[in-house]
């Protein structure tokens, strides 16, 4: 069925740590997974996304990962800024019109 | 970057009206979503539109939605009549191509509907 679980709900982390998101899915037809990035009034943005073909994708301090046997997904943020501070989706999607979104993780980076 | 637009960013209606929410999307794009949102839940895909048509909707996408994108002016959503549920906040998209493998699709900021 076409869900995506994604966890946690919220996270605190301090300035300079690493924040790890994850998410899951029961599709195997899913094959594109795009991470995006959201701020208060304002609409999703792209942050990263990865193939289904990869393992490992990475761009500057956000790096996805996939597993595609656990049907699993994880965005890494290393050195974690202030700036940081938004709500997270990860979706995926079968490579058709739509996308399928988790519920969202609320981060807030501490200085 | 390139920017999707819409207005109103809040609209309060009573129930049983008729609301339009409206969509500037990013100006060479070619396809078109609207997504809702219920407060504390995920996005749910409603309806994608490309050519004048209706290319895939869901079972969210009720028989008093609608939508259209008339001489390339807004791609709009029409509710009529309002119910109580359709209270969300409902984002617009727009990619390139079909959103998927190699287009993004872009956000709009959401309109905020409440029906009371």
């Amino acid at each position: 069925q076409q869900q995506v679980r994604q966890s946690p709900q919220s996270l605190t982390v301090w300035e300079g740590g690493t924040t790890v998101l994850t998410c899951s899915y029961e599709d195997s037809t899913f094959n594109y997974f795009p991470w995006y990035q959201q701020f208060p009034g304002e609409g999703p943005a792209l942050l990263i996304s990865i193939l289904s073909v990869s393992d490992k994708k990475e761009d500057g301090r956000f790096t996805t990962f996939f597993n595609k046997r656990e049907k699993k997904l994880s965005l890494h943020i290393i050195d974690s800024q202030p700036g940081d501070s938004a709500t997270y989706f990860c979706a995926a999607s079968p490579g058709n019109y739509k996308y399928v979104f988790g519920a969202g993780t609320r981060l807030k980076v501490i200085a | 970057g390139p920017k999707v637009l819409q207005i109103p960013s809040h609209q309060i209606i009573d129930m049983g009206q008729m609301v339009t929410l409206n969509c500037d999307p990013v100006s060479n794009h070619l396809y078109f979503y609207w997504y809702k949102q219920i407060l504390g839940q995920q996005m749910e895909f409603l309806v994608n539109f490309y050519n004048g048509k209706v290319m895939e909707k869901s079972k969210l996408f009720k028989d008093q939605f609608s939508v259209e994108r008339p001489d390339g002016s807004y791609f709009t959503l029409k509710i009529q009549p309002t119910a109580l549920e359709d209270s969300a906040v409902y984002f617009c998209a727009s990619s390139l191509a079909p959103g998927g493998v190699s287009y993004e699709q872009y956000f709009g900021p959401g309109t905020r509907l409440t029906v009371l």
